[in-house]
């Protein structure tokens, strides 16, 4: 069975400071990996994603995530942290329905980022 | 682009009332999913739709629980009677399929956050 972990629940770090969020997937295929994150009162926006090709994606606001399939990992990296990237980043993966088309994502249960001033 | 649209965005009801959420997908998208969000249970798939079609709906929690889309422009997802165990935020999501390999996004609404007393 799919599923999504994400072993962090809360992560503080200084603003600055390097961060990385951690996610393990398990699933049977070649997967399609997101990151996304959830800003207070508000819906989920995406970060980042991976079909192919390149294991190192670039996303939005300055993350990058790396896909290694020997360790199911697909880690979400930002070289230095502002305060206004404090928010709940969540990790999914998506399966594949008939039409080999992107049907429904499993989620992780999220890791919360408090950055200190 | 409006982005998807959820309404109400806050509902406060009675045990054994009925509920019904709402949510209008990005213009031009064929696919929509709704989400729920608990502290128990994280972000989990409810039910989703291809062009109007229900697909997925093994997410469903029970019988109290129905979604409809009657047209690409809207759908609904009732509960009827509400329990206070449905409390949560319920998220609507639109991608449009068929774009190719890796254009599968999924976009997300605001959420309603339901609160059954």
């Amino acid at each position: 069975a799919q599923s999504v972990t994400q072993p962090d629940i809360h992560i503080t770090v200084s603003e600055g400071a390097s961060l990385e969020l951690r996610c393990n997937y398990s699933y049977g295929a070649t997967p399609y990996l997101f990151w996304y994150v959830q800003s207070p009162g508000q819906g989920l926006q995406l970060l980042l994603k991976y079909f192919s090709g390149d294991t190192l994606v670039q996303g939005i606001k300055g993350f990058e995530a790396e896909f290694k399939r020997s360790q199911s990992s697909f880690n979400l990296r930002k070289p230095s942290v502002h305060w206004s990237d404090a928010a709940e980043y969540f990790c999914a993966v998506g399966l594949f329905d008939r039409g080999s088309t992107l049907g429904r994502l499993y989620f992780g249960r999220g890791t919360q980022l408090t950055v200190w001033p | 682009d409006a982005g998807v649209i959820q309404s109400p965005r806050h509902e406060v009801t009675e045990m054994g009332q009925e509920v019904t959420l709402r949510c209008k997908p990005i213009s031009g998208h064929n696919s929509l999913f709704w989400y729920r969000q608990t502290m128990m249970r994280g972000l989990e798939l409810l039910i989703y739709f291809n062009n109007n079609v229900p697909i997925d709906d093994s997410g469903m929690p029970e019988d109290r629980f129905s979604a409809k889309m009657p047209n690409a422009s809207f759908s609904t997802l009732k509960i009827q009677p509400s329990e206070p165990r449905d409390s949560a935020v319920y998220f609507c999501a639109s991608t449009k399929r068929g774009g190719g390999t890796g254009t599968d996004t999924q976009y997300f609404g605001p959420g309603t956050r339901l609160t059954v007393l």
